[in-house]
């Protein structure tokens, strides 16, 4: 069925480096793809979004990549933090007939960042 | 963005019981959905909750089991039903907000519900 998954389901850096997490999608009908932070024992918080209009997108030390051509989606984070450390969790949302304001999310990648 | 709050943020409940979640949004949103996600694992669509009118279930989830109720456009309940151990999980509410030109959803911060 449709999915959206991640290569890596964990990633650790050093504190200061570049932090790279991917996600594939097999649904080509999905046109708004979203990044979610979740830190222990708290909810989803929004990070990033974007459309299929657009190829990157570029927020406070944030930056994702859309690759429709292969169906994937890149957080790219600069000079990771300590409190960067999460479950980052990639979303689909596919637009019009009944599917509209539904996510499918992908598995997560637990990024631990050490100082 | 939406502020959005969910009680009670967590509860252990015995088996063959229910519990009742509640969601209350700052603003009026039209857009309000229920997600499940199991320990360690990623987040499930259960239902979108429309108001005025009966939820819409996914795959998976039947309206016996996961009651919902929309009385309004910034509150909305999940029930669970007959629980049981398998139930335990976080259960989180989310809305459609934005300025118009870009809504995306936003997470309450959960419930966390462990069934014995």
């Amino acid at each position: 069925g449709e999915s959206v998954g991640l290569h890596l389901p964990t990633l650790s850096v050093q504190e200061g480096d570049n932090s790279i997490i991917n996600c594939a999608y097999s649904n080509s009908a999905s046109d708004y793809f979203i990044w979610y932070k979740q830190e222990s024992g708290k909810g989803p918080q929004f990070i990033i979004d974007i459309r299929s209009n657009m190829d990157k997108r570029q927020g406070q030390r944030v930056t994702v990549l859309l690759n429709k051509t292969v169906k994937h989606l890149s957080l790219q984070i600069a000079a990771t933090q300590p409190g960067d450390s999460a479950v980052y969790f990639c979303a689909e949302n596919r637009a019009g007939g009944t599917s509209y304001g539904k996510l499918t999310f992908g598995q997560g990648t637990i990024l631990t960042v050490h100082p | 963005s939406a502020v959005i709050s969910q009680k009670p943020s967590r509860d252990i409940c015995q088996r063959g019981t229910s519990l009742t979640i509640q969601c209350q949004v700052d603003s009026q949103v039209t857009m309000m959905f229920w997600y499940r996600q199991q320990p360690g694992q990623s987040l499930t669509l259960i239902a979108t909750a429309n108001q005025g009118s009966e939820a819409t279930y996914e795959s998976g989830f039947v309206i016996d089991k996961f009651p919902i109720s929309r009385p309004n456009l910034t509150f909305s309940t999940l029930t669970v039903s007959n629980m049981s151990p398998e139930d335990s999980s976080i259960y989180l509410c989310s809305v459609e907000a934005g300025t118009g030109k870009t809504d995306t959803q936003y997470f309450g911060p959960g419930t966390r519900l462990t069934v014995l």
